[in-house]
């Protein structure tokens, strides 16, 4: 079964800083890995998609990359700012069971100090 | 550019009530999903359908039922609500499985009393 461990739970950094958050997955046999934010009581906002057989995909100042032999995927964040302050979650999408559906990471509770 | 929709948004329940959380999406998705959010223990897959009159069950199936009578809507029912049901509901689509990327709501916060 595809278990997905994001670390650190929870990180606070003063702003302006370049951070990593890391997402861990068991089984390399993926068809993609997204990230997500989500602020308090809200929903779930698609950041970055990466298919299987990419590297790196940037928006902004957001870049994610993907080490799939290895089941790895890193959410680089430069310059934070505190309207980056949310919980970040990483997803695989799986082949088989759940129609491809994610499997989900706990997620990273991301605090920017202004 | 409404993506996906869920109502409601908020609500309080009585053990034993029933209700049905309604999703709507415009994406022309064949495939939607209804998942759990729960502290500590993640986004949990209840149930799923990958096309118009097609459901099928998840991870959690349990104490829930769901319909796909049009392709634009996935329907949640709780039969007989009970505390344990007590969770934020989100729904999510995609074009397909496999390659493609996954659009969720804004979530329905569910209380059962």
């Amino acid at each position: 079964k595809q278990e997905v461990t994001q670390i650190p739970a929870a990180l606070s950094v003063p702003e302006g800083e370049n951070l990593v958050l890391n997402c861990s997955f068991t089984d390399s046999a993926i068809y993609n890995l997204q990230w997500f934010r989500q602020d308090p009581g809200k929903g779930l906002t698609s950041l970055l998609l990466i298919q299987s057989s990419q590297r790196e995909q940037t928006s902004g100042r957001l870049n994610a990359s993907l080490d799939k032999s290895s089941g790895r995927s890193t959410l680089y964040i430069a310059a934070s700012q505190p309207g980056d302050s949310a919980t970040y979650l990483c997803a695989v999408r799986v082949p088989g069971g759940g129609a491809d559906g994610l499997t989900f990471g706990k997620g990273t509770h991301l605090i920017i100090q202004p | 550019n409404a993506g996906v929709t869920q109502t409601p948004k908020f609500r309080v329940l009585k053990t034993g009530q029933s209700m049905t959380l309604l999703c709507a999406q415009d994406m022309n998705h064949e495939y939607m999903y209804w998942y759990r959010q729960d502290p500590g223990m993640g986004l949990r897959l209840i149930h799923y359908s990958v096309g118009e009159g097609t459901t099928a069950k998840g991870e959690v199936p349990d104490g829930y039922n769901v319909s796909r009578l049009k392709k634009q809507n996935f329907l949640l029912g709780l039969e007989s609500a009970a505390p344990s049901q007590t969770s934020v509901y989100f729904c999510a689509s995609s074009y397909r499985g496999k390659d493609t990327e996954a659009f969720f709501g804004q979530g329905t916060r569910l209380t059962v009393v």
